[in-house]
């Protein structure tokens, strides 16, 4: 069964301290998103990635970095964690190309920053 | 840019009735594809349904059927016989053709009463 696998379910951590988020595909995909969803705002994307190396910034980069340096792991990055970055991650890919069938998500990681 | 709109943040419907939740979006493109996504409390986002805009015909897939209306950019989702297991938030979604990212609206709340 293809799978998009999230490291963490849940993660707290404290104000200020670098934080990794990890998200790893088995399908080959080239592209990953990273999503940060909130309540009443839906899901906004933070950054995405087409190829190895590859990464643009979504609507909400702020306070965000990503690391690609293999085709199946995308990593996204709180430099300085902040309260206002506990939210649930939702991280997903998709293959380039062709008629598209929108995203395979991970399971989602709920950040707690105190 | 593209929009997404759900008007209903929470539904509530008996088991076994029919429940329609709304969406509109705005674009000035004319190719498109159109997602239902449904995130129940598992988080793991699920694809139920999706449109592509040339095609007339409204997709169906078993309980879940679209009513696309392209004019007035609308793709409502129609679940049949509703049951229990199809609580979850509901999430609308666009893409653009030959682009890769989704624009997700806010989403629905849908619960199913028994």
């Amino acid at each position: 069964d293809v799978k998009v696998t999230q490291s963490s379910r849940y993660l707290v951590k404290r104000t200020g301290e670098k934080v990794f988020l990890e998200c790893v595909q088995d399908m080959d995909h080239e592209n990953m998103f990273w999503y940060r969803q909130d309540p009443g705002l839906g899901l906004r994307l933070i950054y995405f990635s087409y190829d190895v190396k590859m990464k643009e910034k979504g609507d909400i980069p702020e306070g965000y970095s990503v690391s690609r340096e293999k085709k199946e792991r995308f990593s996204l990055i709180l430099e300085s964690a902040s309260t206002n970055q506990t939210s649930m991650y939702l991280c997903a890919s998709s293959p380039a190309g062709g008629p598209n069938y929108g995203y395979t998500f991970g399971s989602g990681t709920r950040l707690t920053v105190v | 840019a593209q929009t997404v709109t759900q008007s209903q943040p929470e539904m509530s419907v008996q088991e076994a009735e029919t429940v329609t939740l709304s969406c509109t979006y705005d674009t000035s493109e004319s190719n498109y594809y159109l997602f239902w996504y449904k995130q129940p409390p598992s988080r793991q986002m699920i694809l139920v349904i999706r449109q592509e805009a040339y095609k007339q015909q409204n997709a169906t897939e078993n309980r879940f059927s679209v009513n696309f209306q392209k004019a007035a950019k609308s793709f409502s989702l129609k679940i049949s016989d509703s049951q229990l297991g199809d609580t979850a938030m509901y999430f609308c979604a666009f893409m653009k053709h030959g682009d890769d990212k989704i624009i997700f609206g806010k989403g629905t709340r849908l619960h199913i009463l028994p």
